[in-house]
């Protein structure tokens, strides 16, 4: 049973912005921190961003910091991560993970010309 | 910025036991620095197997057991299976959340 379903990945020029979404199929979402996590094709996992339950704290790595924006909707199950100033480096599949216990199956994110 | 420092590729055999181990270069990994341990299989996300150094999800082997040794926080298999051949990843938590480089686990 898939809990985790994120999207709006896809090709992006460097510079360029994109909107992904995680969108959470339990009742429970409210309830709990929510992150961003992605792995570079090949590479490791890093982690990207985290938000608390209510929207009211947001922590991310230095890699993002200033350029990605992490919010959630709990009326809508959903959380989001806001990536602007796009470049090479931010190539990845991005997962958003619960809890670090339920992760998404991922969307994958290009940024080339 | 926090280095955490995993054994890049171990090899076991069926049946045996392997320790793979979490090291930081801000000093010894404690219980409060709450490590998970995850398992990557190609192609898939990353699955859970501990949380805060010690404690399995429902969903995890027995075999898989989360402690610490020796500054390090570890995870060891026990009885190892041929499907448990995968990426492992540890992640700490410094003020900030940190994944190891990950352990390639052959059993062979």
């Amino acid at each position: 049973e898939v809990q985790l379903v994120e999207s709006g990945g896809g090709l992006v020029q460097p510079g360029g912005s994109l909107r992904l979404s995680c969108r959470d199929s339990t009742f429970s979402f409210s309830t709990y921190w929510m992150h961003w996590v992605r792995q570079a094709p090949g590479k490791g996992l890093e982690w990207v961003a985290n938000i608390r339950q209510d929207g009211g704290e947001t922590y991310y790595a230095d890699s993002v910091r200033g350029r990605f924006t992490i919010s959630r909707d709990n009326a809508k199950n959903s959380l989001y991560l806001e990536m602007t100033s796009l470049t090479a480096d931010d190539t990845a599949v991005y997962y958003c993970a619960r809890e670090w216990s339920v992760w998404g199956q991922g969307t994958t994110v290009t940024v080339a010309s | 910025q926090t280095v955490v420092t995993q054994e890049p590729s171990l090899t076991v055999s069926p049946g045996g036991t392997v320790t793979l181990t979490c090291a930081s270069s801000a000093g010894a990994v404690t219980s409060s620095y709450y490590t998970n341990w995850f398992q990557q299989k190609p192609a898939q996300p990353p699955r859970a197997l501990i949380h805060s150094t010690f404690n399995k999800h429902s969903w995890t082997p027995a075999r898989f057991s989360g402690s610490l040794l020796g500054g390090r926080a570890a995870l060891t298999l026990s009885g190892v299976q041929p499907e448990d051949e995968a990426d492992y990843y540890c992640l700490v938590y410094y003020g900030g959340w940190v994944f190891g480089g990950g352990t390639k686990l052959t059993v062979l």
